[in-house]
């Protein structure tokens, strides 16, 4: 059972390139969604997707774009890579609203 | 916005020792749940507990969502129970969609 995948696990970029944070669930889940984990600050939802073709803001969805062209995927964009972009990045899903999530291992990304 | 604290902030319990979690959320919720993250970074769903109580082993908790705090109970811990637990809210926002928050955390270290 592959649960939620997230790639790359470990990634760093120069300030200003851009990349795509992947995630993929196989269990038909319906919602989806991305959270930055900062020190001290627990997570932050940055966007979210209620199904496919259906994408929301989170708390914190400046400098991320997402899409959802098919249930099994959820791919976070940034645009342009800041420093502040620095953190831990979990993706999530559940069969759908108010009910149990799952995480990915999470992606350590750095920008220099 | 809605305020979710955790406390205690850092805890450090003797192994076999029992403990009590606690979250304070500052408006009605439609969602709470537990997470552990390991000293790994994984993060696990331990409840989905919008209210009443639940028991799984030797963890068990308790939402009143009345009164807007919930509790997480730690019984006969043991070293592996180490690492951060968070409560997590969700409600829905003025447009429409809905937020998830998460408290900062609660860091707990069980000493063999």
């Amino acid at each position: 059972n592959a649960g939620v995948t997230q790639t790359p696990k470990f990634q760093v970029l120069k300030t200003g390139q851009s990349m795509t944070l992947q995630c993929a669930q196989d269990m038909n889940h319906e919602y989806m969604s991305w959270y930055r984990q900062d020190p001290g600050m627990g997570l932050r939802l940055i966007h979210y997707s209620v199904g496919a073709g259906i994408t929301d803001q989170g708390e914190v969805p400046n400098g991320y774009n997402v899409s959802r062209s098919t249930t099994e995927d959820f791919p976070l964009r940034l645009l342009s890579a800041a420093p502040s972009q620095t953190s831990v990045y979990f993706c999530a899903s559940s069969i759908e609203r108010n009910t149990e999530a799952f995480f990915g291992q999470g992606t350590r990304l750095t920008v220099v | 916005g809605i305020q979710v604290e955790q406390s205690p902030p850092d805890l450090i319990l003797q192994e076999g020792a029992n403990s009590t979690l606690r979250c304070n959320f500052s408006d009605s919720v439609n969602n709470l749940q537990w997470f552990h993250q390991n000293p790994w970074g994984q993060l696990i769903n331990l409840f989905y507990i919008p209210s009443g109580t639940k028991q799984n082993g030797r963890l068990s908790a308790t939402t009143v969502a009345t009164e807007r705090y919930s509790l997480l109970y730690i019984s006969s811990s043991q070293t592996t129970d180490s690492g951060v637990y968070f409560c997590a809210v969700e409600r829905v926002g003025y447009t429409g969609g809905f937020k998830t928050i998460f408290g900062a955390g609660t860091r707990l270290f069980v000493k063999a």
